[in-house]
């Protein structure tokens, strides 16, 4: 069965240091999200691709998060520097079409910001 | 702006007993309504999805309902199990063409052997 693929699952930085994420959506999916969890909440979007494109980045905080998905492919998720309220469940979901479809996510990585 | 709600937060309940989860929504133009499960550490599993013109979806055990004119939908689990304990979360589409899905914050099911 297909699935979402995300690395690493667990990620421990220092404040002020760089750090990056890793998506694989399912072969085929247009649309690939990031999502971020807090610890007892629902997710919230952080960005949304269409193939290559970004269609909702509205909730991304630009000063220090940066995403791309450079052959509509595979994406990375950046944030550079660390904050200590950055520590999360970063999850990376996809679908088919062009969004509002059926959402399959994956494992998420955990990062703890010291 | 779609506001998705889920109470309670936690539930406890013995093995083997039916169990219904509540969500609300504020906007009933939704485009579906997707049910996850959520075990302590991992990513979200897709349980059900309802499309706006559905009233339920059925999985096995599970059975969900949209009443978009109240702004609710359940999650129907029979015959609990200590496997199903974990968090279920409900999400909708929010306004817009995009595919962001509004998450409620979950109600942790606890099932006792």
């Amino acid at each position: 069965e297909a699935e979402v693929a995300q690395s690493p699952r667990y990620k421990i930085t220092e404040k002020s240091q760089a750090v990056a994420f890793w998506c694989d959506p399912i072969s085929g999916h247009a649309t690939l999200y990031w999502y971020r969890q807090i610890l007892g909440q629902g997710p919230e979007l952080l960005v949304q691709f269409q193939d290559e494109s970004v269609v909702d980045d509205s909730q991304l905080p630009k000063d220090r998060f940066s995403a791309e998905r450079l052959k509509g492919v595979d994406s990375t998720l950046k944030i550079q520097p660390a904050e200590l309220g950055d520590s999360a469940m970063y999850l990376c979901a996809s679908s088919t079409g062009t969004g509002r479809g059926e959402q399959y996510f994956g494992p998420g990585t955990r990062l703890t910001v010291t | 702006k779609q506001e998705v709600t889920q109470i309670p937060a936690a539930l406890s309940v013995p093995e083997g007993e039916n169990l219904v989860l509540n969500c609300s929504f504020t906007d009933s133009a939704i485009y579906n309504l997707q049910w996850f499960r959520q075990d302590p550490g991992k990513g979200l599993t897709s349980l059900l999805l309802i499309q706006s013109s559905q009233r339920e979806q059925t999985s096995g055990r599970l059975n969900a309902s949209l009443d978009k004119s109240s702004g609710r939908s359940t999650l129907y689990i029979a015959a609990s199990q200590p496997g199903d304990s974990a968090t279920y979360l409900c999400a909708s589409h929010g306004s817009g063409n995009t595919g962001k899905l509004i998450f409620g914050q979950g109600t942790t099911l606890q099932v006792k052997p």
